[in-house]
């Protein structure tokens, strides 16, 4: 399978914890962006990636969140001090030539 | 007002029939205008995405662009019970990061 790949699918965690979600793009695609997306909602933008270089953060990505694309290859995002408010699916997609693919997303669940 | 805007639905149309949704957007400088699929539970699939004013088909799908009137449409003939999903109109903004609706609920029912 050469889609993007997003690990873990799902993941449940208490209020205040710090959880890590990767994604591995399509090895080809340079350009990785991250979404969020609640029940009714279309995706929400919050970062993007060109290799390594972050050039965009959404202003949803408050302190607690951090994101990496080391070696301009796969992409982790990480929340800290974990909220309700944040329990959504977190979707990663790449992209080559302006059309995105999404990965399978991560759901998060907050206790 | 929301920067990508859709009937939410639900939009119930009869097995083989012509199911049409609509998309506004603010953003006249937008470039490329993207439908994407979602099925309940699973992540958007790419289904059509269109840059010029016009038409442009694709199977079953047909998208359809006007940016003077700032709307995207999309078509499908010939609807199947396996169309029935939402259906996420996206535009580009910067850094070509996607801007989406909220999504329009299509029922194919037999």
């Amino acid at each position: 399978d050469t889609g993007v790949s997003q690990n873990p699918r799902h993941k449940i965690t208490k209020r205040g914890q710090n959880v890590t979600f990767r994604c591995d793009p399509i090895s080809e695609h340079n350009r990785l962006y991250w979404y969020r997306q609640t029940l009714g909602q279309g995706p929400e933008f919050l970062t993007y990636f060109q290799n390594e270089a972050q050039l965009e953060k959404s202003r949803l990505l408050s302190d607690r969140f951090s994101a990496e694309r080391p070696k301009g290859s796969f992409s982790t995002l990480e929340i800290q001090r974990t909220e309700q408010g944040d329990s959504a699916m977190y979707l990663c997609a790449s992209s080559l030539e302006g059309r995105q693919f999404f990965g399978p997303g991560t759901r998060l669940t907050v206790l | 007002q929301k920067e990508v805007e859709q009937n939410s639905g639900p939009l119930s149309v009869p097995e083989g029939a012509i199911a049409s949704l609509n998309c506004t957007y603010s953003d006249r400088g937008s470039q490329s205008f993207f439908w994407y699929r979602q099925y309940s539970g699973k992540s958007p699939e790419l289904i059509m995405f269109i840059y010029s004013n016009g038409d442009k088909e694709d199977g079953r799908f047909t998208a359809q662009l006007n940016k003077a009137s700032q709307y995207v449409s999309l078509l499908i003939r010939d609807s199947q019970p396996s169309d029935s999903a939402t259906y996420l109109c996206a535009v580009t903004g910067g850094y070509n990061k996607l801007i989406f609706g909220a999504g329009t609920r299509l029922a194919v029912h037999p």
